[in-house]
């Protein structure tokens, strides 16, 4: 199995940019999260899903963020604009039973 | 909610000692706890994890254990070695309407000195 698949890895952008990250969960996984780490808050659960429903959002910093997943292999998570505050890694997980997988994570830095 | 204590944050230790972290969580109704390792540019990778109706589970030179009633869990690795510098969380699976979502701990910076 390939594992849980993000793109880009890394991205680098401007303020009030459009910014869009890919995540490609494990095949069979019927939940998927996305994370943002960073040092001073450490790991922040965003959003989940369960069957491409979003389940719990509460974790959404802002409007500026938002997340969908169209089917069952794919999901997207969006920021519009851009700020400098967003600047961190951005991991995607799944999981079918207990055990939640991450994928590599995807680094965005915001200028 | 759910919310982890992980302690230390920091940890340092000679090469084939071992190596104590400690975690606990507020909801009686979480049942199940797993363990990441993540080293340097990669995702968390599950290293071991424990269900809230088995008290102790080893692997090889880690080994978890789960306290219900005062609601903590600890993973010990034995015989460190420096490919066991990471940073490694702890986190509880939460029963109720959070169900489905982990909540982790702060993370444990562990270093292994050769």
């Amino acid at each position: 199995d390939a594992g849980v698949i993000q793109s880009p890895r890394h991205e680098v952008t401007e303020m009030g940019q459009e910014v869009t990250l890919r995540c490609k969960p494990i095949s069979g996984h019927d939940y998927l999260f996305w994370y943002r780490q960073t040092m001073m808050r450490g790991l922040e659960l965003l959003i989940y899903f369960n069957n491409n429903v979003p389940i719990d959002d509460s974790g959404m910093p802002e409007d500026r963020f938002s997340a969908k997943m169209p089917n069952a292999s794919f999901s997207t998570l969006k920021i519009q604009p851009s700020e400098p505050r967003d600047s961190a890694v951005y991991f995607c997980a799944s999981r079918r039973t207990d055990t939640q997988y991450f994928g590599p994570g995807t680094r965005l830095t915001v200028l | 909610g759910e919310n982890v204590e992980q302690h230390p944050s920091t940890l340092s230790v000679q090469e084939g000692d071992s190596a104590v972290i400690k975690c606990t969580y507020s909801d009686s109704a979480s049942n199940y706890f797993p363990w990441y390792k993540q080293e340097l540019g990669k995702g968390p990778q599950l290293i071991i994890d424990i269900r809230s109706n088995v008290g102790e589970k080893k692997d090889q030179r880690i080994a978890v254990t789960l306290n219900k009633t005062a609601k903590h869990f600890s993973l010990h690795i034995t015989e460190t070695q420096p490919e066991d510098s990471a940073v490694y969380f702890c986190a509880a699976k939460s029963g109720g309407t959070s169900y489905g979502k982990l909540t982790f701990g702060q993370g444990t910076i562990l270093t292994v000195h050769p």
